[in-house]
């Protein structure tokens, strides 16, 4: 399968935990999207890289979440000190940015997720 | 927050039916996106239709798109059970390399 991957699928943990989240993109996708998703909402951004430059940040994103992608490929998510609201599911997404007439965002390819319960 | 909203929240038809859902969404826009999400499960993209278009069509699949209106629609024709699932519409506003996605339609078809 050569499609977008997330470890683990879900993880629960105490509060005040500390927990981290991989993301595995399509191997020939630059772009990697972070998002956050809670029950019966649409997905909302958090952050997205280019290669491993992160570009754009959520006001979502509190100084209790980093992201990284040290080599332009995998990602991860950390968050520390873990909250009861942080519970929801962690989506990953890659896309093929390209230099194209096509201005915008192209189409997106989303992991399965990691559902995160902080009790 | 959400840029746009479907309508309906939900819907429940029979198969072979025809579904439509609406989206509506705030700001001015490069792309108009469509994803489908089953339970539980990550999204996976439908269709893509640019700002200068006003009609998209991929299989069982028709979109359409109003800018003046900031509205689109998703015509799912001879619905199956397959079908069932979460439909989310998503933009990207000009200036900006993200998508905001709306409040989803929930359908159901039934056999």
């Amino acid at each position: 399968d050569t499609g977008v991957s997330q470890d683990p699928r879900h993880k629960i943990t105490k509060r005040g935990q500390n927990v981290t989240f991989r993301c595995d993109p399509i191997s020939e996708h630059n772009r990697l999207y972070w998002y956050r998703q809670t029950l019966g909402q649409g997905p909302e951004f958090l952050t997205y890289f280019q290669n491993e430059a992160q570009l754009e940040k959520s006001r979502l994103l509190s100084d209790r979440f980093s992201a990284e992608r040290p080599k332009g490929s995998f990602s991860t998510l950390e968050i520390q000190r873990t909250e009861q609201g942080d519970s929801a599911m962690y989506l990953c997404a890659s896309s093929p940015y390209r230099v194209t007439k096509l201005a915008g965002v192209h189409e997106q390819y989303f992991g399965p997720g990691t559902r995160l319960t902080v009790t | 927050s959400q840029q746009g909203e479907e309508d309906p929240q939900a819907l429940s038809i029979q198969e072979g039916e025809n579904a439509t859902m609406n989206c509506s969404y705030k700001t001015s826009i490069n792309n108009l996106q469509w994803y489908r999400q089953n339970s539980g499960r990550g999204l996976v993209h439908l269709i893509l239709i640019r700002s200068n278009e006003r009609e998209k069509h991929s299989g069982r699949l028709r979109v359409t798109l109003d800018t003046s209106k900031k509205s689109s629609s998703l015509l799912i024709t001879a619905s199956r059970a397959a079908d069932t699932a979460s439909y989310f519409c998503a933009t990207d506003r000009q200036g900006f390399q993200k998508l905001v996605f709306g409040t989803g339609t929930r359908l159901l078809v039934s056999p």
